[in-house]
């Protein structure tokens, strides 16, 4: 059974660092691998999709990276915003197009 | 206007009620699927349907249903509601009729249930 872990579980940092959010994986036998934000009370909300056969992805100040071998995937944001400030889940693709998600990792950027 | 909508927002409810929650898509997708998320449990799977033909039951799908009514449309029924199931629930979206395709899914804002 694919296992998601986030590491680490909570964040803190000021305004203005870069950060790396880490996700592992226990089957590296998967499909995809997609990151997620999701603000207090509110849905989840796509970040980026990296597909098996890539090594990166990046959409703005984000940038993913995926190596299957490993069972790792990172999410690097640049110059943090306390408008980044969220929860970040990375979730695998598994087979059947079914997704197993890990626990996330809170994010808090201070001013 | 949102793509994937769920409706209710909140529900609260007593223990033994039926419930059902609803969640409708412009996206044109003819994949959906149903989530619960816990705190310290992550998110996971409860149903998910790849047309209106085909229903499939996820990691957890006892004590739910589900029925798909149009390709925009996918509803999650608790048939007799008990505490263990209060949780913030959604609605996902994806791409792909074919099986071994893999595309990126769209969530709903979700539905905060709570059973008393």
């Amino acid at each position: 059974k694919q296992e998601v872990t986030q590491i680490p579980a909570a964040l803190s940092v000021p305004e203005g660092e870069n950060l790396v959010l880490n996700c592992s994986f226990t089957d590296s036998a998967i499909y995809n691998l997609q990151w997620f934000r999701q603000d207090p009370g509110k849905g989840l909300t796509s970040l980026l999709l990296i597909q098996s056969s890539q090594r990166e992805q990046t959409s703005g100040r984000l940038n993913a990276s995926l190596d299957k071998s490993s069972g790792r995937s990172t999410l690097y944001i640049a110059a943090s915003q306390p408008g980044d400030s969220a929860t970040y889940l990375c979730a695998v693709h598994n087979a059947g197009n079914m997704l197993t998600f890990g626990g996330g990792t809170r994010l808090m950027v201070k001013p | 206007d949102a793509d994937v909508t769920q409706t209710p927002r909140n529900r609260i409810t007593k223990t033994g009620k039926r419930i059902m929650l609803e969640c409708s898509q412009t996206k044109g997708h003819d994949r959906m699927y149903w989530y619960r998320q816990d705190p310290g449990l992550g998110l996971r799977l409860i149903y998910y349907s790849f047309d209106v033909k085909d229903i499939n039951k996820g990691e957890i799908s006892d004590g739910y249903s589900v029925s798909r009514q149009a390709q925009a449309k996918f509803s999650l029924s608790l048939e007799s509601a008990i505490p263990n199931q209060t949780a913030l629930y959604f609605c996902a979206t994806s791409e792909g009729r074919l099986a071994g395709s893999y595309n990126e899914q769209f969530f709903g804002p979700g539905t905060r249930l709570t059973v008393l």
